[in-house]
């Protein structure tokens, strides 16, 4: 079974400050993908990407930047950390896009706090 | 705009009862589906999807789900929960052919004894 691994599991940053969310995955997934989870909104996309290198846009992505330097890492920064972006944030991973029915792995999630 | 509602944000159920979790979508061109669980402070786990042929799909620990595109619809259903059921349900979907799941808000199901 994929597993994936976020860290930290709890933060708490300032306004304004700098905070990075990291996520490793070890079954060789193409697609990774960060959301955020609020009270009221289920799960919302924040940046994905389909391989090394790569990084798109999701449905929230401004205030958020994505890195993902290789098949196993994907990295979710917060340049200037706003207390609007106090949440509960999950890495996921996925192997198949598209026409193949992917089936998402996810974290445990870490719960970030802006004060 | 692609859209999953989960109408019911809460549902409380005994122990034993079946129960059925909404799902309505509103997506153009072919679709793929599913549902995910999520127990209190853990990360979604995957129960079932749905992508093509018959519209009634199985899945983990006597969950079951029906799709229905005439109503545009994804009910997850179980004839007889138990405690451990007691969880964040999730219903998700994507057009067929490429972009990430879109999820809905989420049903809590509390089971009691």
């Amino acid at each position: 079974e994929a597993a994936v691994t976020q860290s930290p599991r709890n933060k708490v940053a300032v306004t304004g400050g700098k905070v990075t969310l990291s996520c490793n995955q070890t079954n060789n997934h193409n697609n990774m993908y960060w959301y955020r989870q609020d009270t009221g909104h289920g799960l919302r996309l924040i940046h994905y990407s389909y391989g090394a290198g790569s990084t798109e846009k999701g449905d929230i992505p401004d205030g958020y930047k994505a890195s993902r330097p290789s098949q196993e890492n994907f990295s979710l920064i917060l340049e200037l950390a706003t207390p609007s972006q106090t949440s509960v944030y999950f890495c996921a991973s996925g192997g198949n896009w598209g026409s193949s029915a992917e089936t998402l792995y996810f974290g445990s999630g870490t719960r970030l706090t802006v004060l | 705009t692609q859209t999953v509602s989960q109408s019911d944000a809460h549902v409380t159920v005994f122990e034993g009862d079946s129960v059925e979790l909404r799902c309505n979508y509103s997506y153009g061109g072919s679709i793929y589906l599913s549902w995910y669980i999520q127990h209190h402070g853990r990360g979604l786990q995957f129960l079932l999807k749905y992508y093509s042929g018959n519209p009634v799909v199985q899945g983990v620990n006597g969950f079951e789900a029906e799709f229905s595109k005439s109503d545009s619809s994804f009910h997850l259903r179980k004839a007889s929960v138990h405690w451990s059921d007691s969880a964040v349900y999730f219903c998700a979907a994507s057009n067929q052919g490429g972009r990430a799941l879109i999820f809905g808000t989420g049903t809590t199901v509390s089971v009691s004894p």
